[in-house]
């Protein structure tokens, strides 16, 4: 059980162009998902913690107008790098919750985003 | 297919104890493995292992991997309650950028 998958699990895009990562929750409702991105020396960094049907919080220093997050579905979010650069280019990796607290996440499997 | 695995699920001890918990896995084009601690924010990293054998230390926590028998753990000795948090184990696999894949988590509560 608590099975989140990505889509897509690897993309390449040229600079300038939007892509959208989708995560979903298979097998439980997801009140709460979050998106990480992974930088160097294998830290996570919270880029964003979005709730069913409100709007995404952003961390601090996270622009939410390159960053667009939906939470349409209790099993659905998304991430989308609008004009994408070079340095956008990293691991994304977002989890789930059904409980509402970030001790409960279930973590899916990770999109690499290469921008060329 | 791919997949980490983690027990228990969650543990609850008293001030003092040891701990280990373990982690598994089963990954093709294994890279490294990685053990995160979750408390309210993102996971901070903990340790990145990637020899079987070598244990890593850091103040009251260390780490061994076994790439034999494909398996992890990570010891808490003279648990604190600080100590309490859930412990993520991933592993780095395939391509030559890296990707992770999380075990569900072992949920540590350490009470006084």
């Amino acid at each position: 059980g608590a099975v989140v998958s990505q889509h897509p699990s690897r993309v390449i895009c040229k600079s300038g162009t939007s892509v959208k990562i989708e995560c979903r929750s298979l097998d439980f409702q997801a009140t709460t998902m979050f998106w990480y991105r992974q930088f160097p020396k294998q830290s996570l960094m919270l880029m964003a913690t979005s709730n069913e049907g409100s709007k995404a919080t952003y961390e601090q220093g996270v622009e939410k107008d390159k960053f667009l997050i939906n939470h349409a579905s209790l099993t659905l979010s998304t991430l989308t790098v609008t004009s994408a650069h070079p340095e956008d280019s990293s691991f994304y990796i977002c989890s789930a919750s059904w409980g509402g607290g970030r001790e409960t996440q279930y973590f899916g499997p990770g999109t690499r985003l290469l921008v060329l | 297919e791919d997949k980490v695995v983690q027990s228990p699920l969650s543990l609850v001890v008293h001030e003092g104890d040891t701990v280990t918990l373990n982690c598994s896995y089963e990954v093709t084009n294994f890279r490294s493995l990685l053990w995160y601690k979750q408390e309210k924010k993102a996971p901070t990293f903990l340790f990145m292992l990637t020899s079987s054998g070598i244990e890593k230390k850091s103040g009251r926590l260390s780490s061994i991997l076994d790439k034999k028998e494909l398996f992890s753990i990570l010891n808490i000795t003279a648990t604190q309650t600080g100590d309490s948090a859930v412990y993520l184990c991933a592993v780095d696999y395939g391509g030559s950028q890296g990707n992770l894949i999380f075990g569900k988590g072992t949920k540590l509560s350490v009470k006084p």
